[in-house]
């Protein structure tokens, strides 16, 4: 069965780190581009970030300088490693895995929920 | 910027009708890279139309997306309950992803 499993988040001060993982299973994250995206409290879904099968990443101007995206290939992971977090970083974070031909996310984890707060 | 502007922002229909979702981007989208996600309560999104019109995997016929340039629509014919969500739209340009803000449909 193709699966996300994302682990990893919970409670940290404004200015502080958290790195979240997204476990796959059912295919391999190192040949799928792969991509976080976040939804804050009652509000709806932001981009974050993504890797392709190439290293190179991207990341959405908000979290630009502050977030880094990477995988083991092998423990099958992709991570979401957050630094520098702001109040407005806490939300609910997605990792999904996009289509190489539609680039749309067709397999979603079930979220993480990170709450940045003193 | 890519801007994606849903409307209405609730939809309130009665089982058995049809609901019209619209999605207008600011600029030209590529219909190959536009998106339609069903989010329910507590859940994470899901998939449902992709490249504006291919239904996803296991998505009833019942959903359909169609459109291309600025203007793109979800329909949903013979609306039923378990229909109850945030409906999102999402464009793929230049390595970054835009979402719409998402339409709510309520069943009355």
């Amino acid at each position: 069965e193709v699966q996300l499993v994302e682990s990893g988040g919970g409670l940290v001060q404004p200015g502080g780190s958290l790195r979240l993982s997204c476990a796959a299973s059912g295919f391999t994250v190192s040949s799928n581009y792969m991509t976080w995206v976040r939804q804050a409290p009652g509000k709806g879904l932001e981009w974050v970030s993504i890797v392709y099968t190439s290293p190179t990443p991207y990341y959405a101007d908000s979290v630009k300088g502050r977030f880094t995206i990477s995988r083991d290939s092998s423990k099958n992971t992709l991570y979401l490693q957050m630094n520098s977090l702001r109040r407005e970083d806490t939300a609910v974070y997605y990792c999904a895995r996009l289509g190489v031909d539609s680039y749309a996310m067709d397999v979603w984890g079930q979220g993480a929920t990170v709450t940045v707060s003193s | 910027e890519f801007v994606l502007t849903q409307s209405p922002g609730t939809l309130s229909l009665s089982p058995g009708e049809r609901a019209t979702l619209s999605c207008r981007a600011s600029q030209t989208v590529v219909s190959r890279y536009l998106a339609w996600y069903q989010q329910k309560p507590g859940q994470a999104p899901r998939l449902l139309i992709y490249a504006a019109s291919t239904r996803a995997s296991g998505i009833p016929d019942r959903f359909s997306g169609s459109g291309s340039g600025t203007d793109f629509t979800l329909t949903i014919t013979r609306l039923e309950p378990e229909d109850v969500a945030v409906y999102y739209c999402q464009q793929y340009h230049s390595s970054l992803w835009t979402f719409g803000q998402g339409t709510k449909v309520e069943i009355k």
